[in-house]
């Protein structure tokens, strides 16, 4: 099995709103990433997390706030977005993250759309 | 600094019309070239993946293949189901991204 969950699936927002995105697989992968994707662009790496500690983060506006519960669950929480931040968001999780060549699995993601 | 392009941008094909798409790319080292399909509004699902020069693998009616500076993904007599955006990435020794490609999104006729 090699399924990522993602919730909600959309998620319509205003500009003040405080949202969260959920993310679980249940692979046994140490690894775990969130994607934003734009209309016919390829995914853009946001952020890292490596056996739950957060190892990458791309330079993202402090607006995304992830956080790994545990080694199954990521959370990315929103609060005062920009109408350029609409996108689909994806999550993705690997065997074992930054070190080595494994295969990240994405899951079908969240549309996101901020008014 | 890596690069990696597709092409073409689009492909129309009739069903059962076999083509290939291509995926040329720039790197210092590879570690692994990944293929990925994906439907609109849906996350990339993965195909395979390669890691050294004369790899080859298949999957029904997709079959990639890999040389030193691009990999090939070749469909053989396609059916509408696989009408998606076919998206090529590579990730490198001293990095831990993926570099993806800008895709090519696959159309097919019945």
């Amino acid at each position: 099995d090699t399924e990522v969950t993602q919730t909600p699936k959309h998620l319509v927002m205003g500009m003040t709103n405080k949202k969260s995105l959920k993310c679980e697989q249940h692979m046994g992968h140490r690894a775990m990433y969130w994607y934003k994707q734009k209309a016919k662009k390829p995914p853009e790496l946001m952020f890292v997390y490596s056996y739950e500690k957060l190892s990458i983060n791309e330079s993202v506006p402090s607006r995304f706030s992830p956080e790994c519960p545990n080694s199954s669950l990521l959370n990315l929480h929103l609060h005062a977005l920009q109408p350029e931040d609409s996108a689909l968001y994806l999550c993705a999780s690997s065997q074992e993250g930054t070190s080595s060549t494994d295969t990240q699995y994405f899951g079908p993601g969240t549309r996101l759309t901020v008014l | 600094e890596d690069q990696v392009t597709q092409s073409p941008e689009a492909l129309r094909l009739q069903e059962g019309e076999s083509s290939s798409l291509n995926c040329s790319y720039t790197v210092s080292g590879l570690r692994g070239l990944f293929w990925y399909r994906q439907d609109p509004g849906k996350g990339p699902e993965f195909l395979f993946t390669l890691y050294s020069a004369g790899e080859e693998k298949e999957k029904e009616r997709l079959k990639a293949t890999l040389t030193k500076k691009e990999s090939f993904l070749h469909i053989t007599a396609p059916k509408p189901e696989d009408s998606a955006t076919y998206l090529c990435a590579v990730q490198t020794p001293n990095d831990y991204k993926l570099s993806f490609g800008a895709g090519t999104t696959v159309t097919v006729r019945a």
